[in-house]
């Protein structure tokens, strides 16, 4: 079974630095994708950034990048020059083939709160 | 753009009573999920429905039952609503073969 890790329940930044959200992945699957996710406390999931097993590099969006080891099996996001907007829970998640038809689900981790200092 | 709506925001029940989540996607996507929210749990799959009248069980199905009569409409039964059913509750879509889920605003659900 797929599982994620993410270690940091909570983490506080100084506002215009970088930061680093961890998370571990174990899968047995050759194919798998990785996502992070935004949960701002309106309560609404807001993807930001997909990282595919086989792509050559690293996935990047604006001031959002995934630091992808795959022999590590880790994929960080990592936040450039953070915002009191960045403030929110942070979900890294996995896509898994369904048994049936080849459908996707996804297997969440439990979140980090990041909260940016002013 | 894609849009996900639940029925309700906030939803108080009390313990024993039938509740009805329901979920709505406006854009022909296939695949429909349920997942539950707790603090230091992450999100967890309910069930998830990839068409009109299939379903799949998720990592906790217990306590919980699903309807998809239409394609664009999901909805979550909780039979007889326990204490331990209070969650936050997310429904999701995405087009067949897709990995990209969207995710509707929420439904806080209290039971009492």
């Amino acid at each position: 079974a797929q599982k994620i890790t993410q270690t940091q329940p909570g983490m506080f930044v100084q506002e215009k630095e970088a930061v680093t959200l961890d998370c571990t992945y174990d899968t047995s699957d050759p194919s798998y994708g990785l996502f992070w996710y935004k949960q701002p406390s309106s309560g609404e999931m807001i993807f930001l950034i997909y990282q595919g097993s086989y792509d050559q590099q690293n996935a990047t969006e604006g001031r959002y990048s995934l630091n992808f080891q795959k022999a590590r099996k880790s994929a960080n996001l990592v936040i450039s020059a953070s915002q009191l907007g960045d403030s929110a829970m942070y979900f890294c998640a996995m896509r898994e083939v369904a048994a049936n038809f080849g459908n996707e689900k996804l297997t969440f981790g439990t979140g980090t709160r990041l909260t940016i200092i002013p | 753009d894609v849009k996900v709506t639940q029925s309700s925001r906030y939803l108080v029940k009390r313990t024993g009573e039938k509740v009805f989540l329901e979920c709505v996607q406006d854009m022909d996507h296939e695949n429909m999920f349920w997942y539950r929210q707790d603090p230091g749990l992450g999100l967890r799959l309910i069930y998830f429905s990839y068409d009109v009248k299939m379903k799949e069980k998720g990592d906790i199905p217990e306590g919980y039952s699903v309807s998809r009569e239409k394609k664009e409409r999901f909805s979550l039964i909780l039979e007889s609503a326990s204490t331990n059913q209070t969650s936050m509750y997310l429904c999701a879509s995405t087009p067949y073969s897709s990995y990209e889920q969207y995710f509707g605003p929420g439904t806080r659900l209290t039971v009492t």
